[in-house]
């Protein structure tokens, strides 16, 4: 099976902090997607990455940065994280068509 | 119009009974649709594909697809309540491999 790991499963930062999330994936799937959901909006597209040192905007990209310096590793940065970034966050790796496996998420409390 | 819309609930449903949840979506060229399980505070859990019109069967699992009417259901049979959950329908855009999520229908199965 497809592991998706995520490197924390809480965090608590403080607003203006740089922050990483990390994802692995064991299966060298090409792509590979970070989302955020909230009570009430579901789940939201913040970037996806096709190929290694590839990103693609999604549909709320802003105040986020990602890098993919290795087909296995996504990682989500936060420049400066602001109390509206609290929420949880599920990295997703897909083999093209054959549905997302999610890593167990990471819940991120900004104060 | 939502692309992918789904009754957020609750539906409760008593144990042993058939759980009917529906989802309806707005992509005609849509091919490929995905069921996926979430616990509260948890990931979302792949349960169901289905690309073809018609049912596929797993289990007390069944999805239904009828792409002339766009929708697709999953059937939950002999309902336990460890299948209290929210359930997410989820639909691949063919050319970007970007999956649209519904909202989610939150399932309640009273013991």
């Amino acid at each position: 099976d497809v592991k998706v790991t995520q490197s924390s499963r809480y965090l608590v930062k403080r607003t203006g902090e740089k922050v990483f999330l990390e994802c692995v994936q064991d299966m060298d799937h090409e792509n590979m997607f970070w989302y955020r959901q909230d009570p009430g909006l579901g789940l939201r597209l913040i970037y996806f990455s096709y190929d290694v040192k590839m990103k693609e905007k999604g549909d709320i990209p802003e105040g986020y940065s990602v890098s993919r310096e290795k087909k296995e590793r996504f990682s989500l940065i936060l420049e400066s994280a602001s109390t509206n970034q609290t929420s949880m966050y599920l990295c997703a790796s897909e083999d093209n068509g054959y549905g997302y496996t999610f890593g167990s998420g990471t819940r991120l409390t900004v104060v | 119009q939502k692309e992918v819309e789904q009754n957020s609930g609750p539906l409760s449903v008593p144990e042993g009974a058939i759980a009917s949840l529906n989802c309806t979506y707005s992509d005609r060229g849509s091919q490929s649709f995905f069921w996926y399980r979430q616990y509260s505070g948890k990931s979302p859990e792949l349960i169901m594909s289905i690309y073809s019109n018609g049912d596929k069967e797993d289990g007390r699992f069944t999805a239904q697809l009828n792409k002339a009417s766009q929708y697709v259901s999953l059937l939950i049979r002999d309902s336990q309540p460890s299948d209290s959950a929210t359930y997410l329908c989820a639909v691949p855009n063919e050319r970007t491999y970007k999956y649209i999520f519904g909202t989610g229908t939150r399932l309640k199965v009273l013991a």
